[in-house]
């Protein structure tokens, strides 16, 4: 069964820092990997998806890698701004299953 | 506006009071899914549809049932709702790949209580 984890559970950082967030997986096998934000009482937004052939993707001030041999992607927000608070969430979707396996998400504070 | 709509937004209910939780895409999606989050425990699957007439159990499905008699639409059946169906509710849709399922969208939620 995949596990995926996410640590921290949650962050502060100073509006202007760079963040970093972790995913980890035990199941290398997987053929793509997605990260969410989901703000307060609403639905996840797709941020960024990385197939398994990827080493990256970038969208923005997003920035998001994939280093499967390991089981680990970050993603990475540049410049962070108060906007940027919201809980990521990533998840995976393993070799021959069309279910997702969900991270438990990291809750980020972007203090001004 | 590409979107997955889900209805009601809000709902309380009793015990045993059958209900349905609709969920719509107009995005001509392939896969449909259900998802239930609760504190602790994050995101888990309880069914997801490959296309009209296919469903399959996710990891949570015990006290739900499924359709998919169209494409735009995969209701989210609870015959005889318990307490601990109190949950946020999401739909989720995607277009299919040659691997499977690809980018997922999701509805805004469906926050339900069972008293």
């Amino acid at each position: 069964k995949q596990e995926v984890t996410q640590i921290p559970a949650a962050l502060s950082v100073p509006e202007g820092e760079n963040l970093v967030l972790n995913c980890s997986f035990t199941d290398s096998a997987i053929y793509n990997l997605q990260w969410f934000r989901q703000d307060p009482g609403k639905g996840l937004t797709s941020l960024l998806l990385i197939q398994s052939s990827q080493r990256e993707q970038t969208s923005g001030r997003l920035n998001a890698s994939l280093d499967k041999s390991s089981g680990r992607s970050t993603l990475y927000i540049a410049a962070s701004q108060p906007g940027d608070s919201a809980t990521y969430l990533c998840a995976v979707r393993r070799y021959g299953n069309n279910r997702l396996a969900f991270g438990k998400g990291n809750q980020v504070v972007v203090i001004p | 506006e590409a979107q997955v709509t889900q209805n009601p937004r809000y709902l309380i209910t009793v015990t045993g009071k059958k209900l349905t939780v609709t969920c719509s895409q107009n995005m001509n999606h392939e896969y449909m899914s259900w998802y239930r989050q609760d504190p602790g425990l994050g995101l888990r699957q309880i069914y997801y549809s490959m296309n009209v007439e296919v469903t399959d159990k996710g990891d949570v499905p015990e006290g739900y049932k499924v359709s998919r008699k169209e494409k735009r639409n995969f209701p989210l059946i609870l015959e005889s709702p318990s307490p601990n169906q109190t949950s946020l509710y999401f739909c989720a849709s995607s277009s299919l790949d040659w691997t499977g399922p690809y980018e997922q969208y999701f509805g805004p939620g469906t926050r339900l209580t069972v008293t």
